[in-house]
């Protein structure tokens, strides 16, 4: 099945300082990845969608100056938190979708997510 | 504006039956998916259902009713690893996925 690996799992940095974090699609091309905040005991909400070799789309509200993403290859997207304060703190998840499924889903399959501590 | 309703938090008694209601008004539609989620944990793919109709997959089954904007996902033979969250997700007219809140389920021996 469709595997996607996120790294890394938790990290905490201080403040002003930048953290990057990585998704990559193990066993399939994905032209597509998405990055999503979750913020404690609140659903998914979309930052962006990263397409391969072109500039993420951001969703209303996110600066892309501050999370930056590169899609470099079929396999890789990163997010990069720069300048990070506190209020960033919170639980990054990529996905990705290998295409359609079956029926015309496209599925997405997420990474473990990222759980960044600011300090 | 687009819209998905379901509710913030269900309990259920280990070995019984719950049903989890999602109500949608999107712009329209291309599918619905059912995720579930594990507390600090990245959600996993349970059901999709494009058509009208009920979709069984063991002990969880996922139903759709476009004409009610209506779906509903059923748990059977609820176990303890059962609790978890569940996140209702619409795709609308430009395949963009519509997240639900979620349900948080809560599982009692």
């Amino acid at each position: 099945g469709a595997v996607v690996s996120q790294h890394p799992s938790r990290v905490i940095c201080k403040s002003g300082t930048s953290v990057k974090i990585e998704c990559r699609s193990l066993d399939f091309q994905a032209t597509t990845m998405f990055w999503y905040r979750q913020f404690p005991k609140q659903s998914l909400m979309l930052m962006a969608t990263s397409n391969e070799g072109s500039k993420a789309t951001y969703e209303q509200g996110v600066e892309k100056d501050k999370f930056l993403i590169n899609h470099a290859s079929l396999t890789l997207s990163t997010l990069t938190v720069t300048s990070a304060h506190p209020e960033d703190s919170s639980f990054y998840i990529c996905s990705a979708t290998r295409g359609t499924s079956g029926g015309g889903a496209n599925v997405l399959t997420f990474g473990a997510g990222s759980r960044l501590t600011v300090l | 504006g687009q819209n998905i309703d379901q509710p913030t938090e269900m309990t259920a008694t280990e070995g019984a039956i719950v049903q989890i209601n999602c109500t949608y008004q999107t712009s329209g539609f291309n599918g619905l998916f059912w995720y579930q989620q594990h507390a600090g944990e990245a959600p996993t793919f349970l059901s999709y259902n494009v058509l009208d109709g009920l979709e069984e997959k063991g002990r969880f089954s996922s139903f759709l009713s476009r004409s009610k904007g209506y779906s509903y996902l059923l748990l059977k033979e609820l176990q303890m690893k059962d609790s978890a969250s569940y996140l209702c997700a619409v795709t609308d007219s430009n395949y963009q996925l519509i997240w639900g809140a979620g349900t948080k389920l809560i599982i009692k021996p």
